[in-house]
Formats: C-alpha cells, sequence, structure tokens
C-alpha cells in the first residue's frame, strides 16, 4: 500500500526549532519529488516547500531562510527542519507526493498521495 | 505567483443535486490545473487533473471544464459523501503551486 505518515509536530515557543518527518512507503521514493504543504485551522491549503529527485529545493517566500527541506532516500523519509518558528507557522504540516501525467505530449503535475497530517503549534 | 479563486466560497445543496464550483486564474494557465476534494480531519485527495481527467478510482459523477483562466468543478449527483471542501491548484507556473482557497459543500 502506498503510505506517507508524518511525525515530529508539536508545541513550540516562538522563535524555536522542530523538525518534521515524513516516512514512505509502497513506492519508489527516490524517484518522485516530494513536498509538503500545510494548513492552519479552518483555513485552506498553502504550499511549503518540494524537493527533486536530484536534491533540488523550493521554498515558499515566507519560509525561504527558516525551513529547510531534505530527503534521504535509503531510509524513504522526507524532513522539513524549521526554524526561527512564528505564530504564523501554526497549522498542519502534510507531506505528499508529485506526479505527472502525458496527454498530448504534454506533462502534467499533482500531488496524488498525501500522509494524514502532523500538527505543529507555535505558542508562547 | 499566480493567484487562484473559487467561487462560491461555499454551498448548501441537497443529495442528487448538480454542484458547480468555480475557479479563476490570475494569468492564463492553459489546462494545468488540478481538483481535490478534503473531508473534516483528513488529507487532501486528488481528483482531477489537467482540468477535466479523473484520477483512478474517482467516481464519474465528478467532472471537471475549462482552459486559459476559467475552470469548473461539477458534480453531476450529489452524494453523501462527497460534502467536503474542494481545492482548485495550479501546476502551469511553479513554484509556487498555488491553491484556491477552498469551496466548502453543506447540506441544505
Amino acid at each position: 500500500e502506498v503510505q506517507l505518515v508524518e511525525s515530529g509536530g508539536g508545541l513550540v515557543q516562538p522563535g524555536g526549532s522542530l523538525r518534521l518527518s515524513c516516512a514512505a512507503s509502497g513506492f519508489t521514493f527516490s524517484t518522485y519529488d516530494m513536498h509538503w504543504v500545510r494548513q492552519a485551522t479552518g483555513k485552506g491549503l498553502e504550499w511549503v516547500s518540494a524537493i527533486g529527485t536530484a536534491g533540488d529545493t523550493y521554498y515558499e517566500g515566507s519560509v525561504k531562510g527558516r525551513f529547510t527541506i531534505s530527503r534521504e532516500n535509503a531510509k524513504n523519509s522526507l524532513y522539513l527542519q524549521m526554524n526561527s518558528l512564528r505564530a504564523g507557522d501554526t497549522a498542519v504540516y502534510y507531506c505528499a507526493r508529485g506526479d505527472q501525467s502525458e496527454l498530448a505530449r504534454k506533462y502534467y503535475y499533482y500531488m496524488d498521495v498525501w500522509g494524514k497530517g502532523t500538527p505543529v503549534t507555535v505558542s508562547s | 505567483d499566480i493567484q487562484m479563486t473559487q467561487s462560491p466560497s461555499s454551498l448548501s445543496a441537497s443529495a442528487g443535486d448538480r454542484v458547480t464550483i468555480t475557479c479563476r486564474a490570475s494569468q492564463s494557465i492553459s489546462n494545468y490545473l488540478n481538483w481535490y476534494q478534503q473531508k473534516p480531519g483528513k488529507a487532501p485527495k486528488l481528483l482531477i487533473y489537467a482540468a477535466s481527467s479523473l484520477q483512478s478510482g474517482v467516481p464519474s459523477r465528478f467532472s471537471g471544464s475549462g482552459s486559459g483562466t476559467d475552470f469548473t468543478l461539477t458534480i453531476s449527483s450529489l452524494q453523501p459523501e462527497d460534502f467536503a471542501t474542494y481545492y482548485c491548484q495550479q501546476s502551469y507556473s511553479a513554484p509556487p503551486w498555488t491553491f484556491g482557497q477552498g469551496t466548502k459543500v453543506e447540506i441544505k
């Protein structure tokens, strides 16, 4: 069964750090892009960060310089190191798999497998 | 960044109703548009990619259309399990992969 399981969330004070993990199973982890997407309580989905199969990384503007995404293919694991945390970072953090399909010689990208999420609360 | 705007933000409907949700992009995104369904306390689920291609396992009552800046998600006959929040997402110019703000489909 294809599965993603997040862990590492919790309560942290403003300015603190947290490291999220995402364990993948049921697919060849190293051949897929991976993403972190967050959702504040009662709010919509917000893309946070992505890492490609070659280790290329991408970040949403408000987390650039504070968050670091990484992957360890040998362990089928994705990580998000979050530093200098702010109240605005409070959310459920989901990891998601990026994939694409070819239609009429064009490639269409989507996030097709999601974990159940891990909650992060930044508060004093 | 490309902004995605959904309408309405919420709607009330009855089982069996035909429901249409609209998503508008701030610039043309061709047909690089995905739709997701999210139920309370659950992870999002991919429904449609490339504006109109149904993800494997998704019921055929879901359909998508549109190109350029205007897109629709239609549920032909609303079922009890379809009450959820729906999000559009563009993959034309990324990063960032931007989502709409969501449309909540509630029971009338």
